[in-house]
């Protein structure tokens, strides 16, 4: 099966900020990434498709980058809902899986 | 308006069966893969298992294989996941989500349903 790592799990951040966070496949997966965002008690919301493609109605804030076995997602300035937790997915194989999440909370 | 409410979760025994449901609407159901993911309290994300559109394909995560079956009714815009062999590891928030595209092959997850509670526990 194919593992994905978050980096990193926890992030303090402010207002304002620039935001990165990385994922990791345990082989190359092409551009087969997604990116969710999770707050407590909801559902996760689909940002990114295709390791870069922005989601309709998604932020022109959020952007995502990489190919093969990294990728990244930057939020360009740090909102007060963005503070979530942040999930890539695979969908390389046929056996999907989510990296353990990253989440970011108000320093 | 898409719409995924899920319905059937609860307590059961370690050992017990639960059937969950799925009511999908707002959308074309049968043109799309559909799938399970489930949150553990306080854990991330697990993908448990898809669907194809016409039930001719199915994939689940190794360690609800030959305990969970996922299937779907097309005519009821309905999915279920049968759980059997509960065990305290499967206590999660389920969640019933639908493909972005309509595709032939599996793609990211666009809408999700509230999701329904399973605990496992004696």
């Amino acid at each position: 099966d194919i593992q994905l790592t978050q980096s990193p799990s926890f992030l303090s951040a402010s207002v304002g900020d620039r935001v990165t966070i990385t994922c990791r496949a345990s082989q190359g997966i092409s551009s087969y990434l997604a990116w969710y965002q999770q707050k407590p008690g909801k559902a996760p919301k689909l940002l990114i498709y295709a390791a870069s493609t922005l989601q309709s109605g998604v932020p022109s804030r959020f952007s995502g980058s990489g190919s093969g076995t990294e990728f990244t997602l930057t939020i360009s300035s740090l909102q007060p809902e963005d503070f979530a937790t942040y999930y890539c997915q695979q969908l390389n194989s046929y056996l999907q899986t989510f990296g353990q999440g990253t989440k970011v909370e108000i320093k | 308006e898409v719409q995924l409410v899920e319905s059937g979760g609860g307590l059961v025994q370690p050992g017990g069966s639960l059937r969950l449901s799925c009511a999908a609407s707002g959308f074309t159901f049968s043109s799309y893969w559909m799938s399970w993911v489930r949150q553990a309290p306080g854990k991330g994300l697990e993908w448990v298992a898809n669907i194809k559109q016409d039930g001719s394909e199915k994939y689940y995560v190794d360690s609800v294989k030959g305990r969970f079956t996922i299937s779907r009714d097309n005519a009821k815009n309905s999915l279920y996941l049968q759980m059997n062999s509960l065990r305290a590891e499967d206590t999660a928030v389920y969640y019933c989500a639908r493909d972005r595209e309509q595709q032939l092959v599996p793609q990211e997850l666009d809408y999700w349903g509230q999701g329904t509670l399973v605990t496992v526990s004696s």
